[in-house]
């Protein structure tokens, strides 16, 4: 149980196009979902929150224009980097949260595979 | 202060040690306790949750919780090449706080 998928895991794109990262919990309906970039060998660094069918809260720093962030439904969520540029290219990760989670043995953040991002 | 401190790495360990990382927290109120493990490359995946003082075992892992002092440690017994990762520290529900993590290496 508790297992959140992500698509695509890895995208090589050109400078100037968008790109769009989707997220699902697969075994539960995620009630806040929360996307994080991680350069190579430095911490997570949480980019947004996003709660179904609310507009998603940025950290500080967090370009909302530039990371397009989408909760559809309880087991779907999209980020699109608009515009990507070289300094962009990271590894996108997702996690999906909701408590009583019947068939997790913790109430916390599952993560997603990580989508692996290449701006050329 | 940042919120959440881990010890500084990179922990080397033989095969078959004991592997001791240690995590403090800065929010007092803070309840829920979790580790992660992230491989190379890859995202992090959950090993143990502790809520509670004291010791929690499940395997080879073993969380330790001390509330009063702050603080939540995990140790690997018997450490295996295969456990050679980075371990995050994370505290609170629903946004967790993460530490920077802690870089192990089990040497064969």
């Amino acid at each position: 149980g508790a297992v959140v998928s992500q698509h695509p895991s890895r995208v090589i794109c050109k400078s100037g196009t968008s790109v769009k990262i989707e997220c699902r919990s697969l075994d539960f309906q995620a009630t806040t979902m929360f996307w994080y970039r991680q350069f190579p060998k430095k911490s997570l660094m949480l980019m947004a929150t996003s709660n179904e069918g609310s507009k998603a809260t940025y950290e500080q720093g967090v370009e909302k224009d530039k990371f397009l962030i989408n909760h559809a439904s309880l087991t779907l969520s999209t980020l699109t980097v608009t515009s990507a540029h070289p300094e962009d290219s990271s590894f996108y990760i997702c996690s999906a949260y909701t408590s009583g989670n019947p068939f997790a043995g913790a109430d916390t953040q599952y993560f997603g595979p990580g989508t692996r991002l290449t701006v050329l | 202060q940042k919120e959440v401190e881990q010890n500084s790495g990179p922990l080397s360990v033989p095969e078959g040690a004991i592997a001791s990382l240690n995590c403090t927290y800065s929010d007092r109120g803070s309840q829920s306790f979790f580790w992660y493990r992230q491989y190379s490359g890859k995202s992090p995946e959950l090993i143990m949750f502790i809520y509670s003082n004291g010791d929690k075992e499940d395997g080879r892992f073993t969380a330790q919780l001390n509330k009063a002092s702050q603080y939540v440690s995990l140790l690997i017994r018997d450490s295996q090449p295969s456990d050679s990762a980075t371990y995050l520290c994370a505290v609170n529900l629903p946004q967790l706080s993460f530490g920077a993590g802690t870089t192990v290496t089990v040497r064969a």
